[in-house]
């Protein structure tokens, strides 16, 4: 069975603070994705980043940056430089290989970011 | 681009009627697609995945009869919420995945549904 957890509920922080979101997963596949999704209040998800699981390179992108170690089962999420707009709930999630599955994505519980002005 | 658009964006409904809702992908074809149900403050919970051209696959818990999935192309699915109730009441989310890659769902903007 695959399980996603986010341990932070919740998260506020003053804008211009750097913020990191905590997941950490298990599953039994050798082959695996991981995902962030952005979820604003207006409800859509905004997907974010996908990472496979032979590619534990580091990625940034802009003030996001992502942090896999495998050999902790974590995938972490660091915003630089909050703003306002990134307030939001962030969902990691995983999708194994099974195709007969149809890849389906579990999800973490969610982190809610506050940004303060 | 990979956008998924759900209609209605939102809808409210007498108890006892039935209520669809319509998940397109847009500028892909989606051989898959998934419905997603959310709670005020929850994560999301898969209910079923629609492949097109044959039935849906369905979650444990989630009543066939109840919601209603058909994917009649490679760009449309529907999800049917029959004789709702109440408790029916909920976010439901949408999402596609292109056809011929299974890695990432690309998610539509949901639709609220209140019954009374």
């Amino acid at each position: 069975a695959q399980k996603v957890t986010q341990a932070q509920t919740e998260i506020s922080v003053v804008e211009k603070e750097d913020v990191t979101l905590d997941c950490v997963y298990e599953t039994r596949d050798t082959t695996y994705y991981l995902f962030w999704y952005k979820q604003p209040p207006s409800g859509e998800l905004v997907f974010l980043i996908r990472r496979n699981s032979f590619d534990e390179q580091n990625e940034i992108s802009g003030r996001y940056s992502w942090n896999f170690q495998k050999s902790t089962s974590s995938f972490n999420f660091t915003i630089t430089a909050s703003q306002v707009v990134d307030s939001a709930v962030y969902f990691c999630a995983l999708s194994g290989q099974i195709k007969a599955a149809g890849n389906k994505l579990t999800f973490g519980g969610g982190t809610r970011v506050l940004v303060k002005p | 681009g990979a956008v998924v658009s759900q209609h209605p964006s939102w809808v409210i409904c007498k108890s006892g009627t039935s209520v669809k809702i319509e998940c397109r992908s847009l500028d892909f074809q989606a051989t898959t697609m998934f419905w997603y149900r959310q709670f005020p403050k929850q994560s999301l919970m898969l209910m079923a995945t629609s492949n097109e051209g044959s039935k849906a696959t369905y979650e444990q818990g989630v009543e066939k009869d109840k919601f209603l999935i058909n994917h009649a192309s490679l760009t449309l699915s529907t999800l049917t919420v029959t004789s709702a109730h109440p408790e029916d009441s909920s976010f439901y989310i949408c999402s596609a995945k292109k056809t011929g890659s299974w890695e990432t769902q690309y998610f539509g903007p949901g639709t609220r549904l209140l019954v009374l």
